[in-house]
């Protein structure tokens, strides 16, 4: 079962620094997405890509953060100067598309990213 | 716009007891619905999904829901739970930006 897989699972950086994740998602999916949960909250949309196209894009997407997904595969986001506020988990999912079908997507397992 | 409401933040019940996690949603747009668990420090499972035809659906690990299009709702039922489904369950519509749009979750606590 190849699901969507996320890297790294964890990641702890100081204040002021870069990071970046890494998300591969269902081989035959076309659509990613980028979510962030914090504690006590469901995941809120950051943006999303269909192929290589970005779609999409939250406006809790502010301008430290950017996606990419060059060939329409895997895709990174990159938060730049993190911020103690950018503490959460950072969800990745993707679907098909179709009517109805976008919406059922299918998550990895996250990257919690904590900032010092 | 789209918005979910769960209206239990937490649930707590016996073993093999039955147990409802409420869900309301509101949406201007074609309703799709779905319920998701989390388990601690994982992603989201896929549950079960609304997209159209029958109201009543049936998800995995014998999780049910009903489609209430007069009551806006989308509650998740079990006849009969166990230790194991004691997780975090989220309720989720589609939004118009093609996201989900969660709510805050439900803890689900299963004492023995």
């Amino acid at each position: 079962d190849t699901g969507v897989s996320q890297d790294p699972r964890h990641k702890i950086t100081k204040r002021g620094q870069n990071v970046t994740f890494r998300c591969d998602p269902i081989s035959e999916h076309n659509r990613l997405y980028w979510y962030r949960q914090t504690l006590g909250q469901g995941p809120e949309f950051l943006t999303y890509f269909q192929n290589e196209a970005q779609l999409e894009k939250s406006r809790l997407l502010s301008d430290r953060f950017s996606a990419e997904r060059p060939k329409g595969s895997f895709s990174t986001l990159e938060i730049q100067r993190t911020e103690q506020g950018d503490s959460a988990m950072y969800l990745c999912a993707s679907s098909r598309v179709g009517q109805g079908l976008a919406y059922e997507q299918y998550f990895g397992p996250g990257t919690r990213l904590t900032v010092t | 716009a789209q918005s979910v409401t769960q209206l239990d933040s937490q649930v707590p019940v016996f073993e093999e007891a039955p147990v409802e996690l409420r869900c309301n949603y509101s949406s201007s747009v074609s309703v799709y619905l779905f319920w998701y668990v989390q388990y601690p420090n994982q992603g989201l499972q896929l549950l079960l999904k609304y997209l159209s035809g029958s109201t009543l659906v049936k998800g995995i690990n014998g999780f049910e829901a009903e489609f209430n299009k007069s009551q806006t709702s989308f509650h998740l039922r079990k006849p009969s739970v166990h230790i194991s489904d004691t997780a975090e369950y989220f309720c989720a519509v589609g939004g118009s930006q093609g996201n989900l749009i969660f709510g805050k979750g439900t803890k689900l606590s299963v004492k023995p």
